[in-house]
């Protein structure tokens, strides 16, 4: 099981582009979240995919827009790059039936010049 | 809102000393629990989950803690090691819907 997979690992982006990052959850689960990290914090909350549709989502703009596909893989789009939107992006997934534990990825460091 | 609160921010110890890391919530209608490990650059390693219903877990020298009603959750690592040294956080869920609501981490550097 090789566990959950991010890609890029590295990615650098100018000011104004637009990015997106890919994410291949655990095998069995079916439920893929994205947090955003800055250096020092907490990973915050973007949003949550079930059913190739947007759950939840957490308090970031509509530049930031996601899709699950049918083999439960997810995509994060971000457009219009802004230097804040240099973090480490994390993607998390886990099996809704128990509601269980959360795995992550090794994360993409995004940096926007 | 759940906030999630981690003290101290940063932690040294010698090898071989026990490790206690300190995990607040204000919301006790919490579903479940998680500790993670965090090394420099690198995404999140699970080591606990702890269910709303259960006091504790326990894992080789890791044990985790569950006080829902008074918002705390404690993880305890026996004998550290310099291998130890990374940021640990916590996370609780609300429900099995639910995001995880992040603490800002312990900082943790065990000394040879």
């Amino acid at each position: 099981d090789a566990g959950v997979t991010q890609s890029p690992t590295h990615l650098i982006k100018t000011r104004g582009q637009q990015v997106t990052l890919r994410c291949s959850p655990k095998s069995g689960h079916d439920t893929v979240s994205w947090y955003q990290q800055a250096l020092g914090q907490g990973p915050q909350f973007i949003f949550q995919y079930y059913e190739e549709e947007e759950r939840q989502r957490g308090n970031f703009p509509d530049r930031f827009s996601g899709h699950q596909f049918p083999n439960y893989s997810s995509e994060l789009n971000v457009n219009a790059l802004l230097l804040g939107d240099s973090a480490l992006y994390l993607c998390a997934s886990s099996f809704i039936g128990t509601g269980a534990e959360a795995f992550f990825g090794q994360g993409t460091r995004l940096t926007v010049v | 809102k759940q906030e999630v609160t981690q003290i101290p921010a940063a932690l040294s110890v010698p090898e071989g000393e026990n490790l206690v890391l300190n995990c607040s919530f204000t919301d006790s209608a919490i579903y479940n629990l998680q500790w993670f490990r965090q090394d420099p650059g690198k995404g999140l390693t699970s080591l606990l989950l702890i269910q709303s219903s259960q006091r504790e877990q326990t894992s080789g020298r890791l044990n985790a803690s569950l006080d829902k009603s008074s918002g705390r959750s404690t993880l305890y690592i026996a004998a550290s090691q310099p291998g130890d040294s990374a940021t640990y956080l916590c996370a609780s869920k609300t429900d099995s819907w639910g995001k995880l609501q992040f603490g800002a981490g312990t900082q943790v550097v065990v000394t040879p």
